[in-house]
């Protein structure tokens, strides 16, 4: 069965460090998401991204935050300058185009632990 | 913004016993979505609910949606060990496919 695969499993970084987290979509999805999940909460939306564009953002998502889509294939998550409260599970989830078809099917999750 | 509660936040059961989750929504909901995270694992969805009154089943679980589509229910009936982990709710915007919101989650133990 096709799945979303994410690197690194798990990243350790230095406060105020750059991060990028990488994923690939199940190939013939086209609309991408990342969520992320601070350790015992719940999954919170950060982006949605469909044709090349962000297509929704919610308010964790601010101007340190910013997504690309660099190739046919990869979807990366980058955080410019890392905060301790960064630290999470960052999933990222893709689905294919259509209302019937809205299921998300998520990655395993990258860890990112900041010190 | 939309919330989407949930309870119980845990609850620990004796194997066989039967399971209830219940989710709430502070809005109309065009979907309800339900997923499964297994301890230290991913999201894994589980069912899409889109109808008034709906009920869907898959095998011991039963999943139902409010007739005002304000809320919706899991239950499990006969749990397992292998039932172990968080399950969640997610609201569906009017978009369908462009986010869900996820409820804050019930941690399920069972007891073997």
């Amino acid at each position: 069965e096709p799945e979303v695969t994410q690197t690194p499993s798990h990243q350790v970084t230095q406060m105020g460090q750059e991060v990028i987290l990488r994923c690939v979509p199940i190939s013939n999805h086209l609309y991408f998401y990342w969520y992320r999940q601070i350790l015992g909460q719940k999954v919170e939306f950060l982006v949605s991204f469909y044709n090349n564009e962000i297509s929704e953002k919610s308010e964790i998502f601010d101007d340190q935050f910013s997504v690309e889509r660099p190739d046919g294939s990869n979807f990366t998550l980058k955080i410019r300058s890392t905060k301790l409260e960064d630290s999470a599970m960052y999933f990222c989830a893709s689905s294919p185009l259509g209302r019937a078809e809205n299921t998300i099917y998520f990655g395993e999750g990258s860890w990112l632990t900041v010190v | 913004g939309q919330q989407v509660m949930q309870i119980p936040q845990y609850q620990h059961v004796q194997e066989g016993e039967d399971f209830t989750t219940y989710c709430n929504s502070s809005t109309t909901l065009s979907n309800i979505q339900w997923y499964k995270q297994r301890p230290g694992g991913h999201p894994v969805f589980l069912i899409q609910l889109v109808k008034s009154g709906e009920v869907k089943k898959q095998k011991r679980l039963t999943f139902q949606f409010g007739e005002a589509k304000k809320n919706s229910s899991l239950h499990i009936t006969a749990t397992q060990t292998t039932d172990v982990g968080t399950y969640f709710c997610a609201a569906g915007n009017s978009g369908g496919y462009q986010k869900v919101t996820f409820g804050t989650g019930t941690k399920l133990q069972v007891i073997p």
